[in-house]
């Protein structure tokens, strides 16, 4: 597709649930990033993928958290037992492969998805 | 590890008026440099970037940004904001020559008045 598509935009959810937010990414991208923004903060980083690999998984706040790349394109961040303090904006974001500096390191985010837990 | 701060939370200007957001990085390597903007109800957009040679950088809309490396600043400008450039303004940063994770400071958010 033209952009980073994110599925779904909004999910309601109750504490201790569990649930999967899904991220396509641009076609031919291989990197792809998921953050998370709360209210009145900057986007925070989660985790990075490269290709199926997580090549960076040290934003993630605790095991509650996982995310999955299984084929290499769409990716999957799950969230166990929801907890009220999981509530933001959970961003996607894809670049092509970094090979250096250059234009390859641009990120293009997704509309996220607005994530409340009750 | 890097950190990002942007001075200017929240910033209100008359149409015309002059811009500039500031930002300072903090990293101890060679970095690459973001400004994104989030126009109400719309998700991150690039607005401009730096990796490498002229420090002023030039954007979409007529914004630009110099990096100063002394002193670790990346500040947007933009000579005369209109009322469609309300909107949440946030700078990044990562490290040069990767695709490695954006460090994003908290962000700025522009209201222009009519």
């Amino acid at each position: 597709g033209a952009g980073v598509s994110q599925t779904p935009s909004n999910k309601v959810t109750e504490k201790g649930k569990y649930v999967e937010l899904r991220c396509d990414p641009i076609s031919g991208h291989t990197a792809l990033y998921w953050y998370r923004q709360s209210l009145g903060q900057g986007p925070e980083f989660l985790i990075y993928f490269q290709g199926t690999g997580a090549a960076d998984d040290s934003g993630l706040p605790n095991d509650r958290f996982f995310a999955v790349r299984p084929e290499g394109s769409v990716s999957t961040l799950k969230i166990q037992r929801t907890e009220r303090g999981d509530s933001a904006v959970y961003l996607c974001a894809s670049s092509l492969r970094n090979g250096g500096a250059g234009s390859y390191n641009e990120q293009f985010f997704g509309p996220g998805t607005r994530l409340t837990v009750l | 590890a890097q950190s990002v701060s942007q001075h200017n939370h929240h910033v209100i200007l008359s149409e015309a008026a002059s811009l500039e957001l500031g930002c300072n990085y903090s990293y101890g390597g060679t970095v690459n440099l973001f400004w994104y903007v989030q126009y109400p109800g719309q998700h991150l957009q690039l607005l401009l970037k730096y990796f490498s040679g002229d420090p002023l950088v030039k954007g979409i809309k007529g914004f630009e940004a110099e990096f100063i490396k002394s002193k670790f600043s990346f500040n947007l400008r933009k000579p005369s904001v209109q009322w469609s450039d309300t909107a949440e303004y946030f700078c990044a940063v990562n490290r040069a020559g990767t695709a490695s994770k954006l460090t994003f400071g908290t962000g700025t958010r522009l209201q222009v008045m009519l």
